[in-house]
């Protein structure tokens, strides 16, 4: 079955990092690309970032291109987001989902940008 | 980049009328257009690809039409299970924009 579990969501200030996880379970991520959405609150999803399935193309949201980078770890089936310079517009449910169409998607991790 | 515009953004219909939302992509897509439902505090749910295949376990009251610009999704009979946000997004290359979403509300 599968499973997408994010991870390292909370509260940081501005200017500061966070590092987001996504471990994958019931197929490998060497098959799939995994691509980040976020959604502010009361607001729409937005895309972020993916990676593809082989690793070797990632691309991002003009949002937020230089600041976050996604990258994986394919010993442990996950995928990360590095969010570098956060901005209170970052402040977001973050989720990871199978490369669109998206027919898996984690729960979401909250990750909330305040001083 | 390609701008994903949706029409309307929200609507309030009855209980069994059909209900279209309409999805604009600036330039071509192809057919590389996704629909997704997220009810109030839910994940997304894929509803659609490839504009008009139908996922696996999804109400056959579902349905999604077009290509090249212009996408619809019609729920041909409304449901109270249907209130829900519906996003459209395009997957044939990135951006991965997804459009601004429709709220949909019974009357």
């Amino acid at each position: 079955q599968v499973h997408l579990v994010e991870s390292g969501g909370g509260v940081v200030q501005p200017g500061r990092s966070l590092r987001l996880s996504c471990a994958a379970s019931g197929f490998t991520i060497t098959n799939y690309g995994i691509h980040w959405v976020r959604q502010a609150p009361g607001k729409g999803l937005e895309w972020v970032a993916v990676i593809s399935y082989d690793g070797n193309n990632k691309y991002y949201a003009d949002s937020v291109k230089g600041r976050f980078t996604i990258s994986r770890d394919t010993s442990k089936n996950t995928v990360y987001l590095q969010m570098n310079s956060l901005r209170g517009e970052d402040t977001a449910m973050y989720y990871c989902a199978t490369r669109p169409p998206s027919d898996y998607w984690g729960q979401g991790t909250l990750v909330t940008v305040s001083s | 980049d390609i701008q994903m515009t949706q029409s309307p953004l929200s609507l309030s219909a009855s209980a069994g009328d059909r209900v279209t939302i309409s999805c604009r992509a600036s330039q071509g897509i192809g057919n590389y257009l996704a629909w997704y439902q997220q009810k109030p505090g839910k994940v997304p749910k894929l509803l659609i690809s490839a504009a008009s295949t139908l996922q696996s376990g999804v109400p056959s009251r579902f349905s999604g039409s077009g290509s090249g610009t212009d996408f619809t999704l019609t729920i041909s009979s409304l449901q109270p299970e249907d209130v829900a946000t519906y996003y459209c997004q395009k997957y044939d290359s990135a951006p991965k924009t997804f459009g601004q979403g429709t709220k949909v509300e019974i009357k």
